[in-house]
């Protein structure tokens, strides 16, 4: 199993420019989240998803856009960025929500907006 | 609402010595999880140990214990023997298993263990 991956693993964009990182995983798991991780912050929750075709907001969601088609993809859209998204952004998942369990993440995205 | 909080930034300890992580949580939720990351310099985040809520003893997971006290809402982690290794940022998180069912993390200690 490749676990969870990302890509791309660095990217700068300019302000105003969008794009998408992926996310997908091969363990079948129902439950898949976006954070972002800056210093002295810890990890917030973009957005998440219970299931296909289920997305929800978490702390941070403003300029993040999320659709979850299938079980195994979770891509992160950033509709027009801005200096402040600069961040290193991790993929998770995990089993089903309405069981408890550890999530497993990627290694991690980081972008830079100038 | 759902909320962890970590009130060390930083910790020292000297080798082979235990040290406790603090981490206290809010929720309203009945059923819920506790978690424990650790994230070496390296980036990648490392899962160390659980507790469920309805856990009756305290969980362990080698040199790893989590310091369930629900009444008083805290969800300590102490590491016992530390390694240099052991050097990284520690994450304390939380999961409901109702309700919206975010995972939702701490700010972190940063843990740094001297020779």
């Amino acid at each position: 199993n490749a676990g969870v991956t990302q890509t791309p693993k660095f990217q700068v964009l300019k302000t105003g420019q969008s794009m998408t990182l992926q996310c997908a995983q091969d363990m079948n798991h129902e439950y898949m989240s976006w954070y972002r991780q800056d210093p002295g912050m810890g990890l917030r929750l973009i957005h998440y998803s219970v299931g296909a075709g289920i997305t929800d907001q978490g702390e941070v969601p403003n300029g993040y856009n999320v659709s979850r088609s299938t079980t195994e993809d979770f891509p992160l859209r950033l509709l027009s960025a801005a200096p402040s998204q600069t961040s290193v952004y991790f993929c998770a998942s995990s089993y089903s929500p309405g069981a408890l369990g550890e999530q497993y993440f990627g290694p991690g995205t980081r972008l830079t907006v100038t | 609402a759902q909320k962890i909080t970590q009130t060390q930034p930083g910790m020292f300890v000297q080798e082979k010595e235990a040290v406790t992580l603090d981490c206290t949580y809010d929720t309203s939720d009945p059923s819920y999880g506790l978690f424990w990351y650790k994230q070496p310099s390296s980036g990648e985040m490392i899962f160390l140990i659980y507790q469920g809520s309805y856990d009756q003893q305290n969980a362990t997971e080698g040199r790893y214990s989590l310091n369930f006290q629900k009444a008083r809402k805290s969800a300590n982690l102490v590491i016992s023997a530390s390694q240099l290794g052991d050097s990284a940022m520690y994450f304390c998180a939380m999961r409901e298993v109702s309700g919206t069912y975010k995972y939702i993390f701490g700010t972190g200690t940063r843990l740094k263990v001297l020779a």
